[in-house]
C-alpha cells in the first residue's frame, strides 16, 4: 500500500459524458501527478500540482482539467469523453516539487462505451 | 525529442537466469533516472533511482542499475530472477529541470518456474 488513494476504482460511462476522478496523496506529500496508461500510448504524464498550484503540464488534452484543493486532494476532470479516453488513470504523489520519488495510487480504470 | 526508451518489449526467462533490461535516455543536462515495477493488477512501485554520484545504484528486491553517461543508458539488472519478478518494468526520467516525467514503453518480464 503506497498511501495514495484513488476513487473510484472502475468507471464506465458513455461517449460525450463528463467524469471526475479523485486522488488523495500520501500524508505529507504536497505534489500530485496524474498519468494516463493505455495500451497504445503507454504511460503518459498529464499534469502536476504542487501545494494547490499547477507545476508542470504534459500531454493533457484541452478536454481534461485538474485541480488540487487546500486539503491537497486532487481531482481530474475528463469531459466530452471519447472511446479513446478509455484507459487506466494513475495518480502519484511526492513530497516536493520535483518528482524524485513518486508513490503511485492503484488507479482508476475508465471505460468509455 | 527528449525521451526515455526501452529496447525490450517482452522478455521471457527461466528462474535463476540473469536479467538485463535496457533503457536509454535522449536528453542532456541534469539526469535523474528511475526504474519502476508494476506487478500484475498492482500500482507502480519505485525499484531504484539515480540522481548523481555512484553510477551503480542498488534498489529493492536485489535489483541494480548502472548509469553509463557515455552510452546514455541506465540498464536494470538482477543476477538471478524469481517467478515473483514477473511484472512490467518501466524506466523513467524527467528531462532536465522539467517535471514532465517521461516513461519508457515498458518491458514485460515473464519468469517461468
Amino acid at each position: 500500500d503506497s498511501g495514495v488513494t484513488q476513487t473510484p476504482k472502475h468507471l464506465i460511462t458513455a461517449t460525450g459524458q463528463r467524469v471526475t476522478l479523485r486522488c488523495s496523496p500520501r500524508s505529507g506529500d504536497l505534489s500530485v501527478y496524474w498519468y494516463q496508461q493505455s495500451l497504445d500510448q503507454g504511460l503518459q504524464f498529464l499534469i502536476q500540482y504542487y501545494n494547490g498550484e499547477e507545476r508542470a503540464k504534459g500531454n493533457i488534452l484541452e478536454r481534461f482539467s485538474a485541480q488540487q484543493f487546500p486539503d491537497l486532494h486532487s481531482e481530474l476532470n475528463l469531459s466530452s469523453l471519447e472511446l479513446g479516453d478509455s484507459a487506466l488513470y494513475f495518480c502519484a504523489s511526492s513530497v516536493g516539487q520535483v518528482p524524485y520519488e513518486q508513490y503511485f495510487g492503484p488507479g482508476t480504470r475508465l471505460t468509455v462505451t | 525529442a527528449q525521451s526515455v526508451s526501452q529496447h525490450n518489449h517482452h522478455v521471457i526467462l527461466s528462474e535463476a537466469a540473469s536479467l538485463e533490461l535496457g533503457c536509454n535516455y535522449s536528453y542532456g543536462g541534469t539526469v535523474n533516472l528511475f526504474w519502476y515495477v508494476q506487478y500484475p493488477g498492482q500500482h507502480l512501485q519505485l525499484l531504484l533511482k539515480y540522481f548523481s554520484g555512484d553510477p551503480l545504484v542498488k534498489g529493492i528486491k536485489g535489483f541494480e542499475a548502472e548509469f553509463i553517461k557515455s552510452k546514455f543508458s541506465f540498464n536494470l539488472r538482477k543476477p538471478s530472477v524469481q517467478w515473483s519478478d514477473t511484472a512490467e518494468y518501466f524506466c523513467a526520467g524527467p528531462p532536465g529541470n522539467n517535471n514532465d516525467m517521461r516513461f519508457g514503453a515498458g518491458t514485460r518480464l515473464t519468469v517461468k518456474p
